[in-house]
Formats: structure tokens, sequence, C-alpha cells
């Protein structure tokens, strides 16, 4: 079975605090994602990452960076919080191959203070 | 862009009994790929179905199964012999096909009660 491992399921900072949001997968899948979810405003795309060291904004990319040094990682980089980052951070990953759907950690829980 | 709309936020059914999830999208793709997935307390967002468009045959899973309307957009996803396990936050997702980068457009998410 695929695994997607979030590094923390839940996490509390303060504002304006660096914060880094880790996710490794074991499947050599080539695309990575982190989508933000929210109570009525379902899943949101924050950034994907198709191959090592490339990247694409998603549908709210501001306030947020990502890293994907290798193949495995992708990490969600807040570089100063704030309260209205406070969501349920969800990392996915898939297979290149067209049409397949995504596997999902089970994602962190962050509240910024 | 592509917009995915589920229509009912919350649902509620006694266990044993079958119950439709709607789903809406807006696309003027000709093929593309579409999902329910089910995401239950635990929090572990789990595939349930998937449709290729170009198939014209409904998709199945043991108790799941869609009805995909291609013309109306529509993509609903029946539960039969509901059980308590189906209690869970469902969100229907639409995918275009080809490449290898093209991420799922989810919408907002039915929360599913069953009663027992």
């Amino acid at each position: 079975d695929v695994k997607v491992t979030q590094s923390s399921r839940y996490l509390v900072k303060r504002t304006g605090e660096k914060v880094f949001l880790e996710c490794v997968q074991d499947m050599d899948h080539e695309n990575m994602f982190w989508y933000r979810q929210d109570p009525g405003l379902g899943l949101r795309l924050i950034y994907f990452s198709y191959d090592v060291k490339m990247k694409e904004k998603g549908d709210i990319p501001e306030g947020y960076s990502v890293s994907r040094e290798k193949k495995e990682r992708f990490s969600l980089i807040l570089e100063s919080a704030s309260t209205n980052q406070t969501s349920m951070y969800l990392c996915a990953s898939r297979t290149g191959v067209s049409g397949r759907g995504l596997f999902f950690g089970s994602g962190t829980q962050l509240s910024v203070l | 862009a592509q917009t995915v709309t589920q229509s009912q936020p919350e649902m509620s059914v006694q266990e044993a009994e079958t119950v439709t999830l709607s789903c809406t999208y807006d696309t003027s793709e000709s093929n593309y790929y579409l999902f329910w997935y089910k995401q239950p307390p635990s929090r572990q967002m789990i595939l349930v179905i998937r449709q290729e468009a170009y198939k014209q045959q409904n998709a199945t899973e043991n108790r799941f199964s869609v009805n995909f309307q291609k013309a109306a957009k529509s993509f609903s996803l029946k539960i039969s012999d509901s059980q308590l396990g189906d209690t869970a936050m469902y969100f229907c997702a639409f995918m275009k096909p080809g490449g290898s980068n093209y991420k799922l457009t989810f919408g907002k998410g039915t929360l599913l009660t069953v009663n027992p």
C-alpha cells in the first residue's frame, strides 16, 4: 500500500513564526500536492510539484512556499505564520500516469495563535 | 477553470438503507476523470470510486456505485446497504487528462451520517 506520511498530526505555532510541514511518500510518485482544508470550503490547492525541484502554484499560494529537494519529500513552508493560516493541511501524492487519483496523508491540524 | 459543486452540505440515512450524494461539475473538456473520496473522522482521505468520462458504463465498487450523466455534467454517488462505518465527509473531485501534473479540483463536501 502507498504510504504518505505527514510529520505532525497537530501543531501549535505563534504568529510570525516560520513553520515547516513535512510530507514523505514511499511509492516513488512523481507528483506531490499540498491542500488546505477548511469547513465549508472543501480542499483548496496551495502548491504542487511534478518533479524534483519543480513546483507550480495552486489556487491559494499566497503566504506559502514549498521545497522538493528529493523525490519522496515535499515540504510546505509558512514564512511568517498568521492566524488566518490556522487550518488542516493535507499532503497527497500520485503517479504521473494520467487519470490516477491521489493518495493522501492523514493531515496536520495547524493552529496559529 | 473547472468547478465542482456538491449541493448537499449534510445528509443522513438509516443503517441498511440507500443514499445518493449529488455532484455537478462545469468543464469544456470532453475527456476527464471524476472521483469520489471519503474522509471519516480519522481524517484519512480514501478513494472510493473513479470514473473515466469516455466510458459510458457507470463505475461500481461493492456497495458504492455512480450515476454518471455526461451531458448533464452530473456525477452522483449511491451507497447501498449503508453501514455505520460509512459515516464520513464525502468529496467529489474532477481531473482533466493529459500530462503528469494535472491536479484534482474538489467540491466542498457532503457530510453523511449513518444512524443506527
